[in-house]
């Protein structure tokens, strides 16, 4: 099975709701996080990342917040926009150099005005 | 405009032909990869290549065969596919093949296989 996976493949809000994304990782030994937004027709775009020695992270509108304890991810978006809609994943990595990325399949946000 | 160009964007192929998929970046990466993603599925990691030597092959049919022939450009060579082939193709690339560096993408070759 993957190591990485989240808990709703889709999530619907309303526009200008926040909108929390989860996902849950299974191997105690990742070290690094990021998320990724695909749009479609695109590629997946990197949005946040997070190393495994800091519990929050912020950007502009987005937070990544890490549960080591329970080994979880989540993105939280602000004021979510109709430009938000799209695919939002998570990957891992296990802080060693020459190891990959690990990816989750994804949720997808779907934003109604 | 990640820095990750992928050309053709589009590929319609029998199961007989030979075509290449190609990765340009210009980003100053070290570092390479290629995916396959299929409805549904997470990203499936193909190859790595690190300062243009390969570095991982994951399990890949030898139907799939990668170039890179310098650290700004990699190939994918498509030969005699199947059916279950069809997906979008995306590359990748890091400043490194190291851990704590995010991966950037292009938008992907979307193949289909008749």
């Amino acid at each position: 099975g993957e190591s990485v996976g989240l808990h709703l493949p889709t999530l619907s809000v309303q526009e200008g709701d926040n909108s929390i994304i989860n996902c849950a990782y299974s191997n105690s030994a990742s070290d690094y996080f990021i998320w990724y937004k695909q749009e479609s027709g695109k590629g997946p775009q990197f949005i946040i990342d997070i190393r495994s020695n800091m519990d929050k992270r912020q950007g502009q509108r987005v937070t990544v917040l890490l549960n080591k304890t329970v080994k979880h991810l989540s993105l939280q978006i602000a004021a979510t926009q109709p430009g938000d809609s799209a695919v939002y994943f998570c990957a891992e990595n296990m802080g060693q150099a020459g190891t990959a990325l690990i990816f989750g399949k994804g949720t997808t946000l779907s934003v109604s005005s | 405009e990640t820095g990750v160009t992928q050309t053709p964007r589009h590929l319609v192929m029998g199961m007989t032909n030979k075509k290449s998929l190609k990765c340009e970046q210009h980003l100053g990466h070290n570092a390479m990869y290629w995916y396959k993603q299929s409805a549904k599925k997470p990203l499936e990691l193909m190859f790595v290549y690190s300062l243009e030597e390969r570095v991982e092959n994951n399990s890949v049919p030898s139907r799939f065969s990668p170039e890179c022939p310098n650290s700004s450009h990699l190939f994918l060579h498509l030969h005699t596919l199947q059916p279950e082939d069809s997906a979008l193709y995306l590359c990748a690339s890091s400043q490194d093949y190291a851990a704590n560096q995010p991966q950037h993408f292009g938008d992907g070759t979307r193949l289909s296989i008749l």
